[in-house]
């Protein structure tokens, strides 16, 4: 069976803050999908990253950053020098092998940045 | 923009009608999955169409069903509608694969009272 597991359900820091939000996944798959999705208040999942199984590399975009780690069945995403717009709920998904028709979600990490 | 858009934005249903919810997807998607979202939680797998067949369904009774159309456009019909059924409908859109990047739209909110 296939799980993600956001262990987080809530993180509150101060604007300029860097913070991390941890995502463990469970598969028994050799190939696989890991996606990170950003759900702010007005409710539309926006897409942020996409990442298969075979390609290990950080990821940097701006002030996002994500490891995938492989050994640990991890997938963390950073948020350097955060902002009060990225105030969200943050979920990570994972999709391949059984379910591969469907992504399978962790439950979401609701970020609150303070001004 | 996503290109993804779904209508109505919100609705209000009583308990026992039926319900259709639709969907456009972003042009040359030929795959469209639709998710309920619960407040609070995270998406559940409704089920995916790929070319207008269905691809896989996830764990909702058949009262949730769907078509897609030639046209990128989708449809989620739900019958004999419960309380629980109050939720974020949210539909995503995808080029090919099942496991290309899924596009979401902004959702549709049912209240099922």
């Amino acid at each position: 069976a296939q799980k993600v597991t956001q262990a987080q359900t809530e993180i509150s820091v101060v604007e300029k803050e860097d913070v991390t939000l941890d995502c463990v996944y469970e598969t028994r798959d050799t190939t696989y999908y890991l996606f990170w999705y950003k759900q702010p208040p007005s409710g539309e999942l926006v897409f942020l990253i996409r990442r298969n199984s075979f390609d290990e590399q950080n990821e940097i975009s701006g002030r996002y950053s994500w490891n995938f780690q492989k050994s640990t069945s991890s997938f963390n995403f950073t948020i350097t020098a955060s902002q009060v717009v990225d105030s969200a709920v943050y979920f990570c998904a994972l999709s391949g092998g059984d379910s591969n028709y469907q992504l399978i979600w962790g439950a979401g990490t609701k970020l609150i940045i303070k001004p | 923009e996503t290109g993804v858009t779904q209508s109505p934005t919100h609705l209000i249903k009583t308990r026992g009608q039926q319900v259709t919810l639709r969907c456009s997807s972003q042009s040359g998607h030929n795959t469209v999955s639709w998710y309920q979202q619960a407040l609070g939680q995270g998406p559940q797998f409704i089920f995916q169409y790929y070319r207008e067949e269905e691809n896989g369904r996830g764990n909702f009774p058949p009262r949730f069903s769907g078509l897609q159309f030639p046209n990128y456009s989708s449809e989620l019909n739900v019958n004999a509608l419960e309380l629980d059924d109050s939720a974020l409908y949210l539909c995503a859109s995808s080029l090919e694969l099942p496991t290309d990047t899924q596009y979401f739209g902004p959702g549709t909110r049912l209240t099922v009272l």
